[in-house]
């Protein structure tokens, strides 16, 4: 079955350390995007890439990186330069053709928290 | 630039009832509009979508929307709803054309017996 899988389901890090959260399709989808969400206020767009090799920042990127190497991965690195990182991490993804989004397929997430 | 306004954070509601979800947006440009809905500690799931065309839009689950322009609403409606209902709802909206989607902060429903 085509999908998004995200890994770690739940991660710790310690004030001071980067940490690496994976997406990764089998959709053969051209665009993939990462949100971060917290309690009552939605999903805000940290990075966005509509092909391999390219990537944009979203709305709130400082203190995150991205990579997008492979069309099938996009992993967010979140440094320590991001000073509130506790949330709940999405992945997403959508087919992209010419820029046409007709809806995103969601990872299951990873729940970040700093310990 | 988009906005997206879900007007309730919470909507209680009896099984079997009728439920409505309310959303309002924002653009200056023709849009894309969708409803997502999650599961504690789950990703978010497409439930369906307007792109164009008839403005009454079937989803999964029974659910369907209505986009209203002149209203700039898409508002959410189940006829009969279910204790599995319980979850998050989003409302979000693309520009057409674009890659972006600008989501809603949410609106939990609760399902009682």
């Amino acid at each position: 079955d085509g999908g998004i899988t995200q890994s770690p389901k739940y991660l710790f890090r310690k004030e001071g350390q980067n940490v690496t959260l994976s997406c990764e399709q089998n959709l053969n989808h051209d665009a993939m995007y990462w949100y971060r969400q917290d309690p009552g206020q939605g999903l805000r767009l940290i990075y966005y890439s509509q092909i391999v090799n390219d990537f944009q920042k979203g709305d709130i990127a400082e203190g995150y990186s991205v990579s997008r190497e492979k069309k099938e991965s996009f992993p967010l690195t979140v440094t320590s330069a991001q000073k509130n990182p506790t949330a709940f991490y999405l992945c997403a993804s959508s087919i992209g053709n010419m820029g046409q989004n007709y809806g995103y397929t969601f990872g299951s997430g990873t729940r970040l928290t700093v310990v | 630039a988009q906005s997206v306004t879900q007007l309730d954070s919470q909507v209680p509601v009896f099984e079997e009832a009728p439920v409505e979800l309310r959303c309002n947006y924002s653009s200056s440009v023709s849009v894309y509009l969708f409803w997502y809905v999650q599961y504690p500690n789950q990703g978010l799931q497409l439930l369906l979508k307007y792109l164009s065309g008839s403005t009454l839009v079937k989803g999964i689950n029974g659910f369907e929307a209505e986009f209203n322009k002149s209203q700039t609403s898409f508002h959410l409606r189940k006829p009969s709803v279910h204790i599995s209902d319980t979850a998050e709802y989003f409302c979000a909206v693309s520009e057409t054309g674009g890659f972006k989607t600008i989501f809603g902060a949410g609106t939990r429903l609760f399902v009682k017996a």
